[in-house]
């Protein structure tokens, strides 16, 4: 089946505006996840979404990063104001309820701050 | 100190090799434990999980855990130039949700 897609999967931005990432998890996979991956910081959990509850936002490094995830499938990640720091792979996971260790990712968006 | 401590290699073995890649880390509380493949400008591949201590073996692929030891391996037997990849372990605790990665191991199979 289908797995977990995104896009774009390159977007190049001027330092200062805001940017949209969007995710489609497997169809059915109730949990989703943002990892951002970057040189010299590896992967690194953003946030997680699971069902109706609250999200997770723990890892969010700033307010700049909001997420939202509309009718518990789609996630749109957005970056406000973005800087040169922000410049990363920006990765979409979907899991299972129940199996939250199997998660499968995206191709990831690739953002550029310019 | 990082949670989770991979040594980024690069690692170049010949065709037909084993090989051998480890992860060690500092949390006790992880009780899950992945090894995902990544091949470049690709999303991470779930390659192997495991639930605490033991082995777990799939075709080609063994994963061990040792929790005394807080130390993870990948196995790879008769390594092909497709295993060319970055491999990362991850981890997870009982109780929550999130992956802690490790840095990659990023492995080259040569013919």
């Amino acid at each position: 089946g289908a797995g977990v897609s995104q896009s774009p999967s390159n977007k190049v931005t001027e330092k200062g505006k805001d940017v949209e990432l969007r995710c489609d998890p497997i169809s059915g996979h109730t949990a989703l996840y943002w990892y951002r991956q970057s040189l010299g910081q590896g992967l690194e959990f953003l946030i997680y979404f699971q069902g109706n509850s609250a999200p997770d936002k723990s890892g969010l490094p700033s307010d700049r990063f909001s997420a939202e995830r509309t009718g518990g499938s789609v996630s749109t990640l957005t970056i406000q104001r973005t800087q040169q720091e922000d410049s990363a792979v920006y990765l979409c996971a979907s899991s299972l309820a129940p199996h939250p260790y199997e998660q499968y990712f995206g191709p990831g968006t690739r953002l550029t701050v310019t | 100190q990082k949670e989770v401590e991979q040594d980024p290699g690069p690692l170049s073995v010949p065709e037909g090799a084993i090989v051998s890649l480890n992860c060690t880390y500092s949390n006790s509380a992880f009780q899950y434990f992945m090894w995902y493949r990544q091949y470049s400008r690709k999303g991470p591949e779930l390659l192997m999980y495991t639930y605490s201590s033991g082995n777990k073996e799939d075709g080609r692929f063994t994963a061990q855990v040792d929790k005394s030891s807080k130390y993870i391996s990948l196995f790879i037997r008769d390594s092909q130039p497709s295993d060319s990849a970055t491999y990362l372990c991850a981890m997870m605790t009982g109780g929550y949700n999130k992956l802690i990665f490790g840095a990659g191991t990023r492995l080259a199979v040569h013919p």
